[in-house]
């Protein structure tokens, strides 16, 4: 069966510092990895998937099958991004496992 | 379109109550999840349909949950009796094909069991 674990359930850091948000998985197929963000008082929403390979908001996530991760990174954290942001695994049948979550802080 | 609409936004009740939340799908997509959001346990898949047929509910809690899906715009989920530890945020999302991995959230429903 298929895990995705974020290790840090809180993340705090100053505008401007980069940041990193960890997730781990396991999966014993190809995995589709995505990361999703929940901005206060907005709904849950895709932020960016592996196979795009794409940078959003300033946001890049790179899948590393040796270390089994696809930790989201900015190199320039700013106030806007505070949310929740949750990782997730696509299995075949269109299922999403999420990781726990982890909430930015950025503070000014 | 509105995206996927749920209603109510907020419910309180008290404990043994029966408890409903409703869902309306995007248009055109064919299929829909329930999750429930909590801060110990993050964000877990309860259930899923696949036009209309219920494919896997493994996440469904126990007996006191139950879902349906009467037709393509509507799904409900019920709990019946409910318990405290209910007391989440659950959500409801849908999405298009298979090949579609993009799933499109409700804003969600405050349960609050008392």
């Amino acid at each position: 069966a298929q895990r995705v674990t974020q290790p840090e359930k809180l993340l705090s850091v100053f505008k401007g510092a980069p940041v990193e948000l960890k997730c781990n998985y396991s999966y014993s197929g190809s995995p589709e990895l995505f990361w999703y963000v929940q901005y206060s008082r907005q709904r849950l929403q895709l932020l960016l998937r592996h196979i795009s390979r794409e940078s959003i908001k300033g946001f890049t996530a790179d899948l590393n099958k040796g270390e089994t991760s696809f930790h989201l990174k900015k190199p320039f954290a700013q106030e806007e991004d505070s949310a929740m942001y949750y990782c997730a695994l696509s299995a075949p049948s269109n299922m999403l496992t999420f990781g726990g979550g982890t909430r930015l802080m950025v503070k000014p | 379109d509105a995206g996927v609409i749920q209603s109510p936004r907020h419910e309180v009740t008290e404990m043994g109550q029966e408890v409903t939340l409703r869902c309306k799908p995007i248009s055109g997509h064919d299929y829909l999840f329930w999750y429930r959001q909590t801060m110990m346990r993050g964000l877990e898949l309860l259930i899923y349909f696949n036009n209309n047929v219920p494919i896997d509910d493994s996440g469904m809690p126990e007996d006191r949950f139950s879902a349906k899906m009467p037709n393509a715009s509507f799904s409900t989920l019920k709990i019946q009796p409910s318990e405290p530890r209910d007391s989440a945020v659950y959500f409801c999302a849908s999405s298009s094909s298979p090949t579609s991995y993009e799933q499109y959230f409700g804003p969600g429903t405050r349960l609050t069991v008392t």
